[in-house]
């Protein structure tokens, strides 16, 4: 059975803080692992990363992927409010192009 | 603008009665997926079309139904058979064999069985 494990589940910083969260998954046929950041309604796009030990940044967001460990992390630098969300993780299966979701971290960053 | 519409943004149904939530698209792709996602849990697939006139199940079908007539629309039946209905419902679209920006997601139906 696919499984996809976020840890922490919820997690509560200060503005300036630098997070790590956490993502370890076992799928089957898997083919690459998208973030995406949830704060309402639909999920916006993060990274997809496909190969191992390439770090992918975006400001201050950045993430990497481990295939041997079947783990990725994703790290925010220097918090701010408008970080709060949900964020989630989804390995994806080749062939169907399926998405398999974690539960997801919800951070919350206080002014 | 392209993008991925889902209507209505809320919808209350009494129990006993089937309900249709719809999924349009205007991106040309093709494939189309729904997802339910409860409180504290991630998004749950429900099914996925990777082509017009042809879908699957994926891991929580049962109580569902869906059609995929044309590519730009995959609506999704929630019949009185589903026990526990009300969730958020969330319909996305990719490109078929191809991630690279990920699915494009709608902004959602939120169905309350009252």
């Amino acid at each position: 059975e696919d499984k996809v494990v976020q840890s922490p589940l919820s997690l509560v910083v200060h503005e300036g803080d630098t997070v790590t969260l956490n993502c370890s998954y076992e799928v089957t046929n898997f083919r690459s692992l998208l973030w995406y950041k949830q704060e309402k309604k639909a999920p916006t796009f993060l990274f997809m990363l496909t190969s191992s030990g390439i770090e992918k940044k975006s400001g201050r967001l950045s993430s990497i992927l481990d295939k041997k460990e079947l783990f990725s992390i994703l790290n925010i630098t220097a918090t701010q409010t408008g970080d709060s969300a949900v964020y989630l993780c989804a390995p994806a299966q080749g062939g169907s192009e399926k998405l398999v979701f974690g539960k997801g971290t919800k951070l919350t960053v206080n002014p | 603008d392209g993008g991925i519409t889902q209507s209505p943004k809320y919808l209350f149904r009494k129990e006993g009665q089937n309900v249709t939530l719809s999924c349009e698209q205007n991106l040309n792709h093709d494939a189309m997926y729904w997802y339910r996602q409860d409180p504290g849990q991630g998004l749950r697939l429900i099914y996925y079309s990777q082509i017009v006139n042809d879908f699957q199940k994926g891991d929580i079908a049962e109580g569902y139904s869906v059609s995929r007539e044309k590519k730009e629309s995959f609506p999704l039946t929630v019949t009185s058979a589903q026990k526990n209905p009300t969730a958020f419902y969330l319909c996305a679209s990719s490109g078929a064999h191809s991630l690279s920006g990920g699915y494009t997601f709608g902004s959602g139906t939120r169905l309350t069985v009252v």
